[in-house]
């Protein structure tokens, strides 16, 4: 049962345009949506994070939307730059009861900036 | 060094062999987690520990046991290794603070190979 799909494999952007990458979650309990950036031979790196209750959050080129009725985010990228090529997994958590502090994972989505 | 740190970075072994991978933060981070990552399946939780001498297990506990006598480190043991446990391991750890909980930290990753 995968509770955080990212049914995207792959994405190919040119550099300078916009990159949109989603994530659909099945659980309704997650409360703290997370995207993480994965360099070959690396640990992924912490992005950026939106609660549940904020629709929208931005740290520079990179915007998280979150929509709670849809149980879907998405990870804006503007503009795009080759240095973004990496996998992107999106996560999921819910502070209340025994699943606090444990973040359920989607599977990846390889994303190519091409110059 | 400061930061979160994996050995070995690489290693091959036997089914059937025990096999210990090491993870050491210097944080003093509450929250330690191990991960493994096949294509496909994204980022699985193995185990996650709250504390020291406090452990539970996540979605893939199977055939793994993990210790934690002491804040900075985690160990993983796989108590007889199996093809299917040919992965990429990895440990995070993160602060017990609720805004900070979810953003974790990851080591470089430990390549298995299970011959």
């Amino acid at each position: 049962d995968q509770q955080v799909k990212q049914n995207s494999p792959s994405l190919s952007v040119q550099e300078g345009r916009i990159s949109i990458l989603n994530c659909d979650y099945t659980n309704s309990m997650f409360d703290y949506f997370l995207w993480y950036k994965k360099y070959p031979a690396e640990g992924p790196t912490f992005l950026i994070s939106i609660s549940s209750i904020k629709d929208k959050n931005e740290d520079g080129r990179f915007t998280v939307f979150l929509n709670k009725s849809a149980k879907h985010l998405s990870l804006h990228i503007v503009p795009s730059q080759p240095g973004d090529s990496a996998v992107y997994f999106c996560a999921a958590g819910n502070a209340g009861g025994t699943s606090y502090g444990k973040l359920t994972f989607g599977q990846g989505t390889i994303l190519t900036v091409h110059p | 060094d400061a930061g979160i740190t994996q050995s070995p970075r690489y290693k091959i072994t036997e089914t059937g062999r025990q096999v210990t991978l090491m993870c050491h933060q210097t944080w003093s981070h509450s929250y330690m987690f191990w991960y493994r990552q096949d294509l496909g399946h994204g980022l699985r939780l193995i185990y996650y520990s709250a504390a020291a001498d406090i452990t539970d297990k996540g979605e893939v506990p199977d055939g793994y046991v993990v210790s934690r006598s002491k804040t900075e480190n985690f160990p993983l043991t796989l108590e007889s290794a199996t093809r299917s446990q040919t992965s990429v391991y990895f440990c995070a750890s993160a602060e017990a603070l609720t805004s900070k909980l979810y953003e974790q930290y990851f080591g470089p990753g430990t390549r298995l190979t299970v011959t």
